[in-house]
């Protein structure tokens, strides 16, 4: 599976649009993009997925360009609450067996200020 | 109505004994996992498992077992337990060819002393 590569933290505050880039510059055709956001004592929650191009759904968007060896969360207006730790996977659609494992790195940390 | 629910959420148990943890899923999915977070916080696939296949990472112990007594269901017991092996678990599940990626368990804090 590709790796992938983000930024260890960031900061921001309340109110402002938050975009976090990952880089995966090994992307293979068959290859998605998920993000996930984890708060502590939680488990991974699923975010957003995508292929190229952009998505949007009622939490986020994800901007994948056509070279597809990055990808960025945007998170619109952010709250005290989007602090947590985001996740950038690539991996094939195919989830379940040998072909579907994700592979999590060390993710971003956000951290939203008043 | 919890999607994936784990038990328990806290585990404390002395070095050698051994100990299961349960995992049951509502989704109606068809691969449930499980996947070990350690205090670096790196989340590592241990097993992945369906009706006719299990995979196993192969840097797990077999110490480790999974055992799945339906398809909602998938419980992780582990053997003489070590302090390494204190950490989180989460089980989490999905649904094979869909597109809403895994859904994860609230976790379950292992502690080994």
């Amino acid at each position: 599976l590709a790796k992938t590569t983000q930024p260890i933290s960031m900061d921001s505050y309340e109110g402002q649009e938050v975009n976090i880039t990952c880089s995966h510059n090994n992307i293979a055709t068959n290859d998605y993009i998920t993000w996930y956001q984890q708060f502590p004592s939680q488990g991974p929650r699923f975010i957003i997925q995508g292929y190229k191009t952009k998505v949007t759904n009622e939490v986020a968007s994800l901007f994948i360009p056509a070279d597809r060896k990055s990808s960025t969360l945007s998170l619109p207006r952010v709250s005290l609450s989007d602090t947590a730790v985001y996740y950038c996977l690539v991996g094939p659609m195919n989830y379940g067996g040998s072909q579907g494992n994700l592979i999590f790195g060390k993710g971003t940390k956000l951290s939203v200020k008043p | 109505d919890t999607a994936v629910s784990q038990t328990p959420k806290y585990l404390v148990t002395q070095m050698g004994n051994d100990k299961s943890i349960k995992c049951e899923q509502n989704l109606g999915h068809d691969t449930m996992y499980w996947y070990k977070q350690d205090s670096k916080k790196f989340l590592k696939i241990m097993f992945s498992y369906n009706n006719k296949e299990l995979i196993i990472n192969e840097t797990v112990p077999n110490r480790f077992s999974p055992k799945s007594p339906d398809k909602a269901h998938l419980n992780l017991h582990i053997n003489s337990l070590e302090l390494g092996d204190s950490a989180v678990y989460f089980c989490a599940s999905s649904q094979y060819r869909e597109d809403y990626g895994y859904t994860f368990g609230s976790g379950t804090r292992l502690t080994v002393v």
